[in-house]
């Protein structure tokens, strides 16, 4: 059973850039979620999508998005990169049926912006 | 609105010896309530979640935590500490149903537990 997948694992790009992430869910989950870490801190809450739609967001700004495919696979878009964008990128899949959901996370994409 | 502190950022412990990081959290609504740990280098595992059955719940790898609504906190524990738990682990709460916080998970800063020979 594959768990979550995530593609590409290190990125490197230079401020005023667009990036794009991608993200592959547990079998079986329908529900995916997008978190940034910073070095040093815990991971924060980007957002969150289920059926083809963002469900919940963070505080993160516009330059933010991201979209579902039908497969339940994800991606994660930044546009106009900034230094402080460096960070690793996880993304958590979960079945969405209730409150409890636990969510499996991937290895994360390391992303450095210079 | 919900948080999450984790009273440590450093724990050092003797292998053998009893390991407990401290968490408290905040949360409007009836939460649910994971460890999470973090090899260097790995992505995030999960260890155990509470979500509101019993108050005593157990992990994997021997870790253990309890639930106590009145002191708002969420401990981890584990009886005697290997040097493979050398790890970061993180406290994390979910918003319960009906909050605004639902399906989000929000993460403590980390405790950094070192495993001594």
């Amino acid at each position: 059973d594959a768990g979550v997948t995530q593609s590409p694992t290190h990125l490197i790009k230079t401020r005023g850039q667009q990036v794009t992430l991608r993200c592959s869910p547990k079998s079986g989950h329908d529900t995916v979620s997008w978190y940034q870490q910073a070095l040093g801190q815990g991971p924060q809450f980007i957002f969150q999508y289920y059926e083809e739609e963002e469900r919940q967001r963070g505080n993160f700004p516009d330059r933010f998005s991201g979209h579902q495919f039908p497969n339940y696979s994800s991606e994660l878009n930044v546009n106009a990169l900034l230094l402080g964008d460096s960070a690793l990128y996880l993304c958590a899949s979960s079945l969405h049926r209730g409150y409890t959901d636990t969510q499996y996370f991937g290895p994360g994409t390391r992303l450095t912006v210079l | 609105a919900q948080s999450v502190t984790q009273l440590d950022s450093h724990v050092s412990v003797s292998e053998g010896t009893p390991v407990l990081l401290r968490c408290n959290y905040s949360s409007s609504y009836s939460p649910s309530l994971f460890w999470y740990v973090q090899h260097p280098n790995k992505g995030l595992q999960l260890l155990l979640k509470y979500t509101s059955a019993a108050t005593l719940v157990k992990g994997i790898n021997g870790f253990e935590a309890e639930f106590k609504k009145s002191e708002t906190s969420f401990h981890l524990t584990k009886p005697s500490a290997h040097m493979s738990d050398a790890a970061e682990y993180f406290c994390v709460v979910s918003g319960g149903a009906g909050g605004t916080s639902y399906g989000k998970l929000t993460f403590g800063q980390g405790t950094i537990l070192t495993v001594h020979p």
